[in-house]
């Protein structure tokens, strides 16, 4: 059975960080693997989806990498801004299926 | 409205009652899920419908019933709760339930059993 695992579970930061949250998973037979954001009393936002075949996806300031075989993603957040904060969520899909199995998130603030 | 809407937001019942919760699509989408959001908990997802048709049933207790009468909407009809079903239940579609396709997510009802 599929586990996705984040860490760390928060993070506060000052304004102007880098940071670097991470994903692992434990069975390597995904299909991808999401990057969600997810702000208080509203739904999940995708933020990058990078396929199996590909090691990292860009998105502004926002850099997803994936090692397959290892098990891990991590997301890179530059120049870290106090909009930034919100939960953010990893997820996999496996091969065999459409099912997205999630991590329990990592919740970041970012401050001002 | 555009993208996927979720009513009610927040619902507070008993244990006898029975309500539903709704969501909408308008991503012209034709796979909708229903997901469970539990407190400190990872997002589990609950149910699968393609074109539809009920394509997954995450062993999902048969006091929490699904209902899809078209491809944009989606109900999840709720009796004899248990306070323990107190979550944030989210709905997301995509555009036919392939694996590569994004799930596109609406804001949640926030359910409470007494």
């Amino acid at each position: 059975k599929q586990e996705v695992t984040q860490i760390p579970a928060a993070l506060s930061v000052p304004e102007g960080e880098n940071l670097v949250l991470n994903c692992s998973f434990t069975d390597s037979a995904i299909y991808n693997l999401q990057w969600f954001r997810q702000d208080p009393g509203k739904g999940l936002t995708s933020l990058l989806l990078i396929q199996s075949s590909q090691r990292e996806q860009t998105s502004g300031r926002l850099n997803a990498s994936l090692d397959k075989s290892s098990g891990r993603s991590t997301l890179y957040i530059a120049a870290s801004q106090p909009g930034d904060s919100a939960t953010y969520l990893c997820a996999v899909i496996m091969e065999y299926g459409n099912k997205l199995v999630f991590g329990a998130g990592t919740i970041l603030r970012v401050k001002s | 409205e555009t993208g996927v809407t979720q009513t009610p937001r927040h619902l507070v019942m008993g244990m006898t009652n029975k309500k539903s919760l709704k969501c909408e699509q308008h991503l012209g989408h034709n796979a909708m899920y229903w997901y469970k959001q539990s407190a400190k908990k990872p997002l589990e997802l609950m149910f699968v419908y393609n074109f539809k048709e009920q394509t997954e049933n995450n062993s999902v207790p048969s006091r929490f019933s699904p209902e899809c009468p078209n491809s944009s909407h989606l109900f999840l009809h709720l009796h004899t709760l248990q306070p323990e079903d107190s979550a944030l239940y989210l709905c997301a579609s995509s555009q036919a339930g392939q694996s590569q396709e994004t799930q596109y997510f609406g804001p949640g009802t926030r359910l409470l059993v007494l």
